[in-house]
């Protein structure tokens, strides 16, 4: 069964530094986001991705944050001056068009900031 | 602003029985409503989806409902076992494309 791929599984930086989180959406899948789950908090939405272009994103989603489809396969998420509080756990989700269709989620990459 | 509330937050029950979990939100115009597993330190796996046109959803011994109208949905499981322990996620999706998460239930089920 076709399922969405996160790469690393964890990922440990400094403060200031640049991350890239890498995705594999589900193939045939067309819409691309990304969430973040603070430890003991909520899963929280960031950005969503269509046609190469972000179609919403949220208030948490700032400058330091971008999104690219760099080929036909990954999709990746930047920060590019790590802070303390973006220490997540990042989730990479598709689904085959927005609306009412389903989001599939992968396994996630635990973010660590020190 | 959509609000998603689970409840209870945590419940323990022993194998066998069977259970409900509960998710209420405080605006009725969604697009769907899906309900996610979560284990320990892992990813989101999606268990059901339901239309906003739709009543409920059953997936072997889950059965999930909704009432847009009144904010509820609720997730059955029957004959729980221990393998269903986990959290239990409820998430809407407001018109738009993102889904607005519940906090979670945590789920013990004691052999």
């Amino acid at each position: 069964e076709p399922e969405v791929t996160q790469t690393p599984s964890h990922q440990v930086t400094q403060m200031g530094q640049e991350v890239i989180l890498r995705c594999v959406p589900i193939s045939n899948h067309l819409y691309f986001y990304w969430y973040r789950q603070i430890l003991g908090q909520k899963v929280e939405f960031l950005v969503s991705f269509y046609n190469n272009e972000i179609s919403e994103k949220s208030e948490i989603f700032d400058d330091q944050f971008s999104v690219e489809r760099p080929d036909g396969s990954n999709f990746t998420l930047k920060i590019r001056s790590t802070k303390l509080e973006d220490s997540a756990m990042y989730f990479c989700a598709s689904s085959v068009h927005g609306g009412f269709y389903e989001q599939y989620f992968g396994p996630g990459t635990r973010l660590t900031v020190t | 602003k959509q609000e998603v509330t689970q409840i209870p937050a945590a419940l323990s029950v022993p194998e066998g029985e069977n259970l409900v979990l509960n998710c209420s939100f405080t605006d009725s115009a969604i697009y769907n409503l899906q309900w996610f597993r979560q284990d320990p330190g892992k990813g989101l796996t999606s268990l059901l989806l339901i239309q906003s046109s739709q009543r409920e959803q059953t997936s072997g011994r889950l059965n999930a409902s909704l009432d847009k109208s009144s904010g509820r949905s609720t997730l059955y499981i029957a004959a729980s076992q221990p393998g269903d322990s986990a959290t239990y996620l409820c998430a809407v999706r407001p018109r738009g494309n993102k889904l607005v998460f519940g906090a979670g239930t945590i789920l013990r089920v004691k052999s």
